[in-house]
């Protein structure tokens, strides 16, 4: 069964950083893109960014290019988020998602999420 | 690409039939997901490739549309459907959502 699990996440201060991990079992990760979407409270869900399964490719939405930056590491199984340069408007939900695109064959959209990992940015 | 999706909002009764619908500002082909997200949880796939039924999903969820235009589709409303639903495109970068439709009780 496949399990998404993120960890990390907290209250942090405007301009600090912070780093989001998600630990994948049950399926072969390094045949996967993988990616991160986040949720602001109360709004609607918000591609991050993601990362090729064999980390040769990554694409950020505008808003968080040049402060965040995924990575990966396939032996662990894990995707990491590391978030510096920290904005209110970066509070939110972080979810880790597989997807959207499998080594081989059609899009594989998100079909599996983690719980989340919640984000707060304030002083 | 923007994803407009409408309504915002619906009331609905269960046992009563809902389309909701998702407007690509380009052609996206059929490269577009429908997710459900309940309250405080993480969103479910729901239908991929504009009309594909995921695993495990029942049959009263459908899917149609290629382009720009797409619906959503529960032919009978059960009260576990009541959540918000989100059209996405992975046809090019940015990836992104629809705003969401919430669909409540009447």
């Amino acid at each position: 069964e496949v399990h998404l699990v993120e960890s990390g996440g907290g209250l942090v201060q405007p301009g600090g950083s912070l780093r989001l991990s998600c630990a994948a079992s049950g399926f072969t990760f390094s045949n996967y893109w993988m990616s991160w979407v986040r949720q602001a409270p109360g709004k609607g869900l918000e591609w991050v960014a993601n990362k090729k399964e064999d980390g040769s490719e990554e694409y950020y939405v505008d808003s968080v290019e040049g402060r965040f930056t995924i990575s990966r590491d396939n032996a662990k199984n894990s995707l990491y988020l590391q978030m510096n340069s920290l904005r209110a408007e970066d509070t939110a939900v972080y979810y880790c998602a597989r997807g959207p695109w499998p080594i081989f064959g059609m899009p594989n959209y998100f079909d599996y999420w983690g719980p989340g990992a919640l984000v707060t940015v304030s002083s | 690409i923007q994803l407009t999706q409408s309504p915002s909002s619906l009331s609905a009764s269960v046992g009563d039939r809902v389309s909701i619908t998702c407007r690509a500002s380009q052609g996206i082909s059929s490269l577009l997901a429908w997710y459900q997200q309940k309250p405080g949880k993480a969103p479910k796939l729901l239908i991929y490739a504009a009309s594909t039924l995921q695993s495990g999903v029942p049959s009263r969820f459908s899917g149609s549309g290629s382009g720009t235009d797409f619906t959503l589709t529960i032919s009978s409303l059960q009260p576990e459907d009541f959540a918000t639903y989100y059209c996405q495109q992975v046809n090019s970068y940015p990836l992104t959502f629809g705003g969401g439709t919430k669909v409540e009780i009447k």
